[in-house]
């Protein structure tokens, strides 16, 4: 099975900031790579699909991009609403692993 | 979207099913999944299912320990356990994969499991 690593686990900014996750596959997995934002008693949401397509309804702060097996996700300027819990998602094999999560917090 | 049912309390060894309700679109195009978090932790992928002809696949941690269907008539998904145990306690979502990178594109609104004797 393919193994999807975060990092951080934890980060702290402030609104305005600009913030970069990462995600890196255990095997070359191509672009099936998908971000998702969780927040607390809600469903997650999907903000990019194939690495760096952004999901439709998404703001564009919020882009990713590719090099071989690491993955990012970047919010360009921080707003409130951004405070949450991040997921990379591997679509490449079955189980479509997600990875442990980011959790960003304010600073 | 899709509509789980709700919170369940249940005791170890009970067995449970819950369910998810499609509409808005069409239920055999897309295969449907289901994601725990378990307590403090993240999200994890267990199993999906294609509404067409029940294939399904199983994560590994999961294979054997819950198992998987749908009603087509009705639009409706649906994860069962025969014998709970207290580490099935956890939120359960259903999620429809979208055929844009095979995301999860449209998501349930998740069911509470609590496994307590």
């Amino acid at each position: 099975d393919i193994q999807m690593t975060q990092s951080p686990s934890s980060l702290s900014a402030s609104v305005g900031d600009r913030v970069t996750f990462t995600c890196r596959a255990s095997q070359s997995i191509g672009t099936y790579l998908n971000w998702y934002q969780h927040k607390p008693g809600k469903a997650p949401k999907v903000l990019i699909y194939a690495a760096s397509s952004l999901q439709s309804g998404v703001p564009s702060r919020f882009s990713g991009s590719a090099s071989g097996t690491d993955f990012t996700l970047t919010i360009s300027s921080l707003q409130p609403e951004d405070f949450a819990t991040y997921y990379c998602q591997q679509s490449y094999s079955m189980p479509y692993s997600f990875g442990q999560g980011t959790k960003l917090e304010i600073k | 979207q899709l509509v789980q049912s709700g919170e369940e309390v249940k005791k170890p060894g009970e067995s449970l099913r819950i369910s998810c309700k499609a509409s808005g679109f069409s239920f055999t195009t897309n295969w449907i999944g289901w994601v725990r978090q378990m307590p403090g932790k993240g999200l994890e992928w267990m199993v999906i299912i294609n509404p067409v002809d029940s294939d399904t696949r199983y994560s590994p941690s999961c294979q054997g320990q819950v198992s998987v269907s749908v009603d087509k008539a009705i639009n409706t998904a649906y994860l069962q356990w025969s014998r709970l145990r207290a580490s099935d306690t956890a939120m359960y979502y259903c999620a429809r994969q979208g055929s844009k990178g095979l995301a999860f594109d449209i998501w349930g609104q998740g069911t509470q499991v609590i496994v307590s004797s």
